[in-house]
């Protein structure tokens, strides 16, 4: 069964390092986004993303975020300049239609010192 | 925005035990999901239901839309069964291509 992807599976940084993180979505998938989970919290959106642009962004997604899909298979997400708050587990999805499932990435653990 | 309580916040049962999680939620949807959150921190899809009732195996869910609530029915829990349940939704009024809101969750703790 087609699965999202997600690299690094961890990564620490320090703070105001820039960070990519990568994913690889369903291959026939249009809709790509992107999730953040602060330990112990609930998973909060960040940004969607269709027909190469961004469709939504959240207030958590301010200008040290942004979104790229460079190909037609990996879609990233950097942040510019990285904070301490910003250590999270982050998770890529993405779904076929827009009364369809969202699938979820294993997600990446970010660790910023 | 829309909210999403999930209730029990907290639910520890012994092997075999059945359990029903509820999910209530403020506005009108068209799309709602299930998670399993596992110890590794993976979000299993278990349901996609923004109306209706599904089962697989030991788990089923109902969504009652013109009411606004889901519930989560885990049938003779196994030690598996651990973790956070999440829902997520997507309200009506939002567009297509727009994210989930997800609940709190519901931590399961099944002892053996």
């Amino acid at each position: 069964e087609p699965e999202v992807t997600q690299t690094p599976s961890h990564q620490v940084t320090q703070m105001g390092q820039e960070v990519i993180l990568r994913c690889v979505p369903i291959s026939n998938h249009l809709y790509f986004y992107w999730y953040r989970q602060i330990l112990g919290q609930k998973v909060e959106f960040l940004v969607s993303f269709y027909n190469n642009e961004i469709s939504e962004k959240s207030e958590i997604f301010d200008d040290q975020f942004s979104v790229e899909r460079p190909d037609g298979s990996n879609f990233t997400l950097k942040i510019r300049s990285t904070k301490l708050e910003d250590s999270a587990m982050y998770f890529c999805a993405s779904k076929r239609g827009t009364t369809e499932t969202q699938y979820f990435g294993p997600g990446t653990r970010l660790l910023v010192l | 925005g829309i909210q999403v309580e999930q209730s029990p916040p907290d639910l520890i049962l012994q092997e075999g035990a059945n359990s029903t999680l509820r999910c209530n939620f403020s506005d009108s949807v068209n799309n709602l999901q299930w998670f399993h959150q596992n110890p590794w921190g993976q979000l299993i899809n278990l349901f996609y239901i923004p109306s209706g009732t599904k089962q697989n195996g030991r788990l089923s869910a109902t969504t009652v839309a013109t009411e606004r609530y889901s519930l989560l029915y885990i049938s003779s829990s196994q030690t598996t069964d651990s973790g956070v349940y999440f829902c997520a939704v997507k309200e009506v009024r939002r567009g297509g291509a727009d994210g989930l809101t997800f609940g709190k969750g519901t931590h399961l703790i099944i002892q053996p």
